[in-house]
């Protein structure tokens, strides 16, 4: 187990909804990604934060938006759901770029957003 | 860009050694990175690596190799817990931790 937790684990959303996910990084952690997982695929990066701002981004447009909190804890906001948004959202906490030889992130269970 | 590419599944038998393959096309990054995941499961960390050559982290072993931009996951004395989906990911030098991943195999470990 990482230490990393999501909630909720499971939503369904209609489209055109918000929606807002949130997520508790591992003590010690400052960095905070978010990826998109669709069924049978690889993690796709949205986003990352540090030290409350937002230092890199992924091909996700504007209606994917974030926030990190001063204690790391981090949400992820979507509005205007589209059915192609249904998916795994995978937080992950890290040490900062530099602070780690190998930048291990270490992962939450997800949470899986289902957009009818 | 950057794209990886994994075969979609393999299979073994429990106490085989199997190796999963990763190609990339990228066009500079630190390091090459493998991730488990197991169904319903988060993603976690494997092996690293960031020079040419073999890693070894107990049964499991990574290899890379930047001329052929050709890497590789080697799992010996093969488990049922094992089986599970393995992801290669790339860390770009872009500044900032973002890790381009990989299509994914799915190993099935049988008795």
């Amino acid at each position: 187990e990482t230490g990393v937790t999501q909630s909720p684990t499971h939503l369904i959303k209609t489209r055109g909804q918000q929606v807002t996910l949130r997520c508790s990084s591992q003590s010690g952690h400052n960095t905070v990604s978010w990826y998109q997982q669709a069924l049978g695929q690889g993690p796709q990066f949205i986003f990352q934060y540090y030290r409350e701002e937002e230092n890199g981004r992924g091909n996700f447009p504007p209606r994917f938006s974030g926030l990190q909190f001063p204690n790391y804890s981090s949400e992820l906001n979507v509005n205007a759901l589209e059915l192609d948004d249904s998916a795994l959202y995978l937080c992950a906490s890290s040490l900062p770029k530099g602070q780690t030889g190998t930048g291990e992130l270490f992962f939450g269970e997800g949470s899986r957003l289902t957009v009818l | 860009g950057q794209s990886l590419e994994q075969p979609s599944e393999v299979t073994a038998v429990e106490g085989a050694i199997v190796q999963i393959n990763c190609t990339y096309q990228t066009s500079g990054f630190y390091g090459l990175s493998w991730y488990q995941q197991h169904d319903g499961g988060a993603p976690t960390f494997l092996s690293y690596n960031a020079l040419d050559g073999l890693e070894e982290t107990g049964r499991f072993s990574s290899f890379l190799s930047r001329s052929d931009s050709y890497g590789y996951l080697l799992l010996q004395e093969l488990q049922m817990k094992d089986s599970a989906s393995y992801f290669c990911a790339v860390e770009g030098n872009t500044g900032f931790q973002k890790l381009v991943f990989g299509t994914g195999t799915r190993l099935l470990v049988s008795p």
